[in-house]
């Protein structure tokens, strides 16, 4: 079992640029999360998925971030354009979706992205 | 609003000492705790939770709900305890499975 499965790792931009993260999450979990994590701080959730209806996009700012999850599977985070305060971890997360708040949530490995 | 705090960004210790990681959380509801950790170089994971009241790597973690605290434990360190250990707060209606985290501390456990 690979687990979450994150590209690119690492990502450096110019700012003003797009740019985008692709997420493949466990099989069969129908929950798929997206974090951000900045440097020195805990991961704070993007927006969550539920099969292929997002369900929790409160905290996604949407002038410039868009994510999509055709066919409720793969996933993709989308910045345009990117901003110097845009450079962090993006994580992704999938979880079963059966247990509400104690579902287990795993993680992918992160994509690092460094806007200059 | 939910919150999550972890007053020590660095904690550091001798092998064989006890260690606390101190969380405390504000929630106005039934809150599902959860301890993260992650290893050098390696993706960030679930440790414990509350509910299965369960002891992984002989770590174990109390919910006190009048003092608002989920402070993780164990009696003696191993070196390879060393990593980043998050707290982590789920529940309620709007939020659903929405994690907050606090901010981590980091565990050194000097040989």
């Amino acid at each position: 079992e690979a687990g979450v499965v994150q590209s690119p790792r690492y990502k450096i931009i110019e700012k003003k640029q797009p740019v985008a993260f692709w997420c493949n999450p466990i099989s069969g979990h129908n929950t798929l999360y997206w974090y951000l994590q900045n440097l020195g701080q805990g991961p704070e959730l993007l927006i969550r998925y539920e099969n292929e209806e997002a369900v929790d996009d409160s905290q996604l700012p949407k002038d410039r971030f868009s994510a999509e999850r055709l066919k409720g599977v793969d996933s993709t985070l989308k910045i345009q354009p990117a901003e110097l305060g845009d450079s962090a971890v993006y994580l992704c997360a999938s979880s079963l979706g059966d247990f509400g708040p104690t579902d287990t949530q795993y993680f992918g490995p992160g994509t690092r992205l460094t806007v200059l | 609003a939910q919150r999550v705090t972890q007053p020590e960004k660095l904690l550091s210790v001798f092998k064989g000492a006890p260690v606390e990681l101190k969380c405390n959380y504000s929630y106005s509801g039934s809150p599902e705790l959860f301890w993260y950790v992650q290893y050098s170089r390696q993706r960030l994971q679930l440790l414990l939770r509350h509910i299965s009241r369960e002891s992984i790597k002989g770590f174990t973690a109390d919910l006190n709900k009048g003092e608002t605290s989920f402070h993780l434990k164990k009696p003696f360190a191993q070196e390879e305890d060393s990593a980043m250990y998050y707290c982590a707060l789920s529940g309620g209606e709007t939020s659903g499975s929405r994690l907050t985290f606090g901010e981590g501390t980091q565990l050194t456990v000097n040989p």
